[in-house]
């Protein structure tokens, strides 16, 4: 059972426009939600995180919006830029009931900005 | 460079045989983490330590066995390997604290033939 999915595996879009990714999730003791970066040949790095008890956090380019009610989360990314490509993992965890052990990651999704 | 260092980049190794994974966290951090990437999935979670305890453990197969050692790095091993053991294998890092972001290394290309 896929607790948190991205149902995208791949996103397009043109450099300067606007890229939202996408992740739904299934567990309602969720608390705290992450977005990870990940290049080829390298590991993931952290991007931008927000706590339930928010609806959006925003850090530069990226914004993370969060639908508690929906079990839906979004990155943001405006305006996009070609350094941007990679693959972007949502994770979740219950943070409140355990450390970073119980991170759940998504599939992850490829963006392409095209210059 | 997020800090923490795995060796070694890529193996390759036949069914059967038996392969260790180390990892060396980021200088301060006390909890090391495994993770199992497959062909099309997300990150596994396998196993945590913190402090040379195991603290938490997720999908990991009896197998595979993990440990950290007093200076804090961690070595996965992985025995009587199966082609569907083949994988990118990532260690990460964090202080060990709640809602911490975790620090990865490059990962591990276990390629079993």
């Amino acid at each position: 059972d896929q607790q948190v999915k991205q149902n995208s595996p791949s996103l397009s879009v043109q450099e300067g426009r606007i890229s939202i990714l996408n992740c739904d999730y299934t567990n309602s003791m969720f608390d705290y939600f992450l977005w990870y970066k990940k290049y080829p040949a390298e590991g993931p790095t952290f991007l931008i995180s927000i706590s339930s008890i928010k609806d959006k956090n925003e850090d530069g380019r990226f914004t993370v919006f969060l639908n508690k009610s929906a079990k839906h989360l979004s990155l943001h990314i405006v305006p996009s830029q070609p350094g941007d490509s990679a693959v972007y993992f949502c994770a979740a965890s219950s943070g409140t009931q355990g450390g970073s052990e119980k991170l759940v990651f998504g599939k992850g999704t490829k963006l392409t900005v095209n210059p | 460079d997020s800090g923490v260092t795995q060796t070694p980049k890529h193996l390759i190794t036949a069914t059967g045989q038996r392969v260790t994974l180390r990892c060396s966290p980021r200088s301060g951090d006390l909890s090391v983490y495994w993770y199992q990437q497959s062909l099309d999935q997300g990150l596994q979670f396998l196993i945590q330590y913190y402090n040379g305890e195991e603290r938490a453990k997720g999908n990991i197969l009896e197998r595979f066995s993990a440990q950290q050692f007093p200076d804090l790095h961690s070595e996965l091993n992985l025995s009587s390997l199966e082609l569907g053991d083949s994988a990118l294998y990532f260690c990460a890092s964090s202080v060990g604290g709640l809602n911490e972001k975790l620090f990865f290394g490059s990962g591990t290309q276990l390629s079993v033939l």
